[in-house]
């Protein structure tokens, strides 16, 4: 039962390089959520999606954009890292909003 | 004033012993409420979620108070593996989004 799967578990980058973040789910769940994580500040939401094919903002989308091609699958990508952008990145799925969300492992991502 | 506040502590506790703690949350129209987990570097998962009656699962049990706008949770006989960041994670009333508080820290110890 793979849940939800995010890929890399880490990496470093240069300031301003670009990479892009997957997010897979098996669940067959319409809504999905990509989250930061920074000491004392909780989780804060970049992006989510509703549905195959849809995205909107969260929070603090600036500086990130996101894909939802597929109905298994969102993808966050930074166009150009900044070092105010190392962070813990959770990806999160539901079946519909009443229900709690399912969290991947999460993505540490350092910016030099 | 944050949407979701919590205590971060640490809350000290001997194993054992019962810990409680809450968390406020500012919208009067949030419509549903949960306590996740976070260990140490790990992803946060559900604990529980949280009905307006109250609800209790094997030690741990929850309260919603919408009067007064916080959510509780009570830990009974705390076990060393208690310990952990408990995030109140609620719903507003747009629907689609869960806006979670900065976590409270329990530690349990022998």
């Amino acid at each position: 039962n793979a849940g939800v799967t995010q890929t890399p578990k880490f990496r470093v980058l240069k300031t301003g390089q670009s990479m892009t973040l997957l997010c897979a789910q098996d669940m067959n769940h319409e809504y999905m959520y990509w989250y930061r994580q920074d000491p004392g500040m909780g989780l804060r939401l970049i992006h989510y999606s509703v549905g195959e094919g849809t995205t909107a903002k969260g929070e603090v989308p600036d500086g990130y954009n996101v894909s939802r091609l597929k109905k298994q699958n969102f993808l966050l990508g930074l166009e150009s890292a900044a070092p105010s952008q190392t962070s813990v990145y959770f990806c999160a799925s539901t079946r519909d909003f009443n229900q709690p969300q399912h969290f991947g492992d999460g993505t540490r991502l350092s910016i030099l | 004033r944050k949407e979701v506040e919590q205590d971060p502590g640490p809350f000290n506790v001997p194993e054992g012993a019962t810990v409680a703690f809450n968390c406020t949350y500012s919208n009067s129209a949030s419509q549903s409420f949960f306590w996740y987990r976070q260990d140490c570097r790990k992803e946060p998962k559900l604990l529980m979620s949280v009905y307006s009656s109250g609800n209790e699962d094997g030690r741990f049990t929850a309260q919603l108070n919408r009067a007064s706008q916080y959510i509780s949770l009570l830990i009974r006989d705390s076990k060393l593996s208690d310990s952990a960041t408990y995030l109140c994670v609620v719903r507003g009333a747009a629907g689609n989004k869960l806006t979670f508080g900065g976590g409270t820290r329990v530690l349990v110890k022998p």
